[in-house]
């Protein structure tokens, strides 16, 4: 069973701070890889996806992906309130038009 | 991004009737969509693939007698919750991919909050 696991949380940060969220995850075929943002009562939104050993820049965010190891990270450089959420990852094994699967996400709460 | 439209956003409903939950890609065409359903506290869980023009494929578990999933044209899916009861009630999500895109990011809607009394 293809299986996507984050860090247990809530995760707590300081206003300013970096923020690191980590996923693994168990099939190693995994093609692409993405981080959603979900805010209470609210549905996902994405923030990034990374296909390709490395990282990935986007403003604040960056993704990082190591498939030798089948992990996948997103650091958030400056924390700020606004960025607290749930983060989930998902890995998407098979071609463009395969389904996603979710780890549960992990809460991040940035402390003004 | 593409943008998912669904509709309602929330709906209260008595036991024992139907709910239709309707899911639109406004900006482009989507010949997947895909249906989640959330509890409170948890995470996604997928319930069904819908394809346009054919039968959902649903997730072991899920009742395809119970949820009907209809995907009519490249635009429009619509989850339909039968004879509700109160353990149905969750956060129903739908997403979407972009037909033609290879970079495999699904786009979600805004999500449809079901209470069944």
């Amino acid at each position: 069973q293809k299986e996507v696991e984050q860090n247990s949380g809530p995760l707590s940060v300081p206003e300013g701070a970096i923020a690191s969220l980590n996923c693994t995850y168990s099939d190693r075929g995994s093609q692409s890889f993405f981080w959603y943002r979900q805010y209470s009562g609210k549905s996902p939104e994405l923030i990034m996806f990374i296909y390709s050993n490395g990282d990935k820049e986007d403003g604040r965010f960056t993704a990082q992906l190591n498939k030798a190891s089948q992990y996948v990270s997103l650091l958030i450089r400056d924390s700020q309130p606004s960025d607290s959420a749930t983060y989930l990852c998902a890995v998407n094994a098979g071609g463009a038009n395969s389904k996603l699967t979710f780890g549960k996400g992990i809460t991040l709460s940035v402390r003004p | 991004g593409a943008v998912v439209s669904q509709h309602p956003s929330w709906v209260i409903c008595k036991s024992g009737t139907s709910v239709k939950i309707e899911c639109r890609s406004l900006d482009f065409q989507a010949t997947t969509m895909f249906w989640y359903r959330q509890f409170p506290k948890q995470s996604l869980m997928l319930m069904a693939t819908s394809n346009e023009g054919s039968k959902a494929t649903y997730e072991q578990g899920v009742e395809k007698d119970k949820f009907l999933i209809n995907h009519a044209s490249l635009t429009l899916s619509t989850l339909t919750v039968t004879s509700a009861h109160p353990e149905d009630s969750s956060f129903y999500i739908c997403s979407a991919r972009v037909a033609g895109w290879n970079t495999g990011e699904l786009f979600f809607g805004e999500g449809s909050r079901l209470t069944v009394l």
